[in-house]
């Protein structure tokens, strides 16, 4: 079974700050991990994945994400806030890529000028 | 490509009554997977369906059922509604494996949701 926990229901930056949205993940497989994002009456867009491979991953909109085996983390990063960034991020685990995913409770971004 | 549709995006219901959602997938996509997003509970697997059969299902009472066309297009039922079903429904297509893709990972697309109210 999966589970993710992300810590923190709301986070606020100012523009021009490092955006850091944390998420832990518990699997008993090697886990795939992803971060989406939700705008207000959207559903979801991927921003961005983990397989195998290389642990730091790069996603749209200049986020990426590292997966740290020894940590359960997946944590998800940009170096520069933008006001279009405020949004609700989910991260989410599957134990295989054809199986369900399992969402976190969300992050709310708040990017205050 | 056009992206995942969902109708109606707005449904407004009373308790006791039954609704249905459509989904039409992305063209060329075979899995159809629901998933119920609330405030309290986030967001939730309901089931998934792939080439008319349903594959996984989650944890929800049997007042909540699918089904899937021969088009891909996928239905959901929820008979009998309670107020605790006022949720966002979204529903997320998948298509076949890519080949040479690590993990022949199906990436999920989401449609832009139901919103249904019950009262």
């Amino acid at each position: 079974a999966q589970s993710v926990t992300q810590l923190g229901s709301h986070v606020s930056v100012s523009e021009g700050a490092l955006v850091l949205l944390r998420c832990n993940y518990s699997s008993s497989v090697p886990p795939y991990l992803f971060w989406y994002v939700q705008y207000p009456n959207q559903g979801l867009q991927l921003l961005l994945k983990y397989t195998t491979g290389a642990t730091l991953v790069k996603g749209i909109n200049g986020f990426e994400a590292e997966f740290k085996k020894s940590e359960t983390s997946f944590h998800l990063t940009k170096p520069s806030a933008h006001m279009s960034d405020a949004a609700e991020y989910f991260c989410a685990v599957s134990a295989s890529g054809y199986s369900t995913l399992t969402f976190g409770k969300g992050t709310m971004l708040l990017v205050s000028p | 490509k056009a992206g995942v549709t969902q109708t109606p995006r707005y449904l407004i219901k009373t308790r006791g009554q039954q609704v249905t959602l459509s989904c039409s997938p992305i063209s060329g996509h075979r899995s159809v997977s629901w998933y119920q997003q609330t405030p309290g509970q986030g967001l939730q697997f309901l089931f998934e369906y792939f080439s008319e059969t349903q594959r996984n299902k989650g944890n929800f009472p049997g007042r909540f059922s699918g089904r899937q066309f021969s088009n891909s297009r996928s239905e959901m039922n929820v008979s009998t509604l309670e107020l605790g079903d006022s949720a966002l429904y979204l529903c997320a297509s998948s298509g076949s494996p890519r080949s040479g893709l690590a993990g022949g990972l199906n990436e999920q697309f989401f449609g832009p949701g139901t919103r249904l109210t019950v009262l």
